[in-house]
């Protein structure tokens, strides 16, 4: 069965203090890992879509890595307004359409 | 500015009422999503259409039922509300290109 995981659970970073969060997955024949940023009270706001392991993007302070089994998505001198939490999804060709969310990583940026 | 949008945003509503949550979305996408979110937990898809007049259910059980007679158009109607429905819901809508697109959500609580 397809699956997501992320860690940490909840990251508390000091403004401009660069890290990761990691995004694990399992499935089967990967069409797209997904990240999403979601604020509180809103819906998940796209971010990136990766399609094959070696693949990166990137935008502003964030730059999202894929390997065959697990996604990073880097944050560089994060920024008060970067606090979010920050979901990973997969969509499996053997799935059709359905995509599988993990269940997010909670980053405050404290200034 | 989203282009999907769900109404009501807010809802209290008492045990054994029917309730209908509006989504709409005005990009012309075909496939359509209704997701429940709590909190800590990973989105879990309820209800899902991949065009007019065609909708399937989710891997979460729900007392719930959708309906596609417009393209734009995906309400989530609860025959009898319940505690164990207080939650958030989410509408997404994107096609086989692209990612999914988020409403804003609707956040239901049944007393």
């Amino acid at each position: 069965e397809d699956q997501v995981t992320q860690s940490p659970e909840a990251l508390r970073l000091q403004e401009g203090e660069s890290s990761s969060l990691n995004c694990s997955y399992t499935v089967s024949g990967l069409r797209g890992l997904f990240w999403y940023r979601q604020d509180p009270g809103k819906g998940p706001e796209f971010l990136f879509t990766l399609y094959s392991a070696g693949e990166e993007k990137e935008k502003e302070r964030l730059k999202a890595t894929l390997t065959k089994k697990e996604s990073f998505l880097h944050i560089t001198a994060p920024k008060p307004e970067d606090s979010a939490t920050y979901l990973c999804a997969v969509q499996g060709s053997n799935t059709g359409n359905q995509f599988y969310f993990g269940t997010g990583t909670s980053l405050t940026v404290i200034p | 500015e989203a282009d999907i949008y769900q109404t009501p945003r807010y809802l209290v509503i008492g045990t054994g009422k029917k309730i209908t949550l509006e989504c709409s979305q005005t990009m012309g996408h075909d496939k359509m999503y209704w997701y429940q979110q709590d909190p800590g937990m990973e989105l879990h898809l309820i209800h899902y259409s991949y065009g007019v007049n065609s909708t399937e259910k989710g891997d979460l059980s729900s007392e719930s039922t959708v309906s596609r007679i417009r393209t734009e158009h995906f309400p989530l109607t609860l025959e009898s509300a319940r505690p164990s429905h207080t939650s958030q819901y989410l509408c997404a809508s994107g096609t086989s290109h692209l990612p999914l697109h988020f409403g804003n959500g609707t956040r239901l609580t049944v007393t």
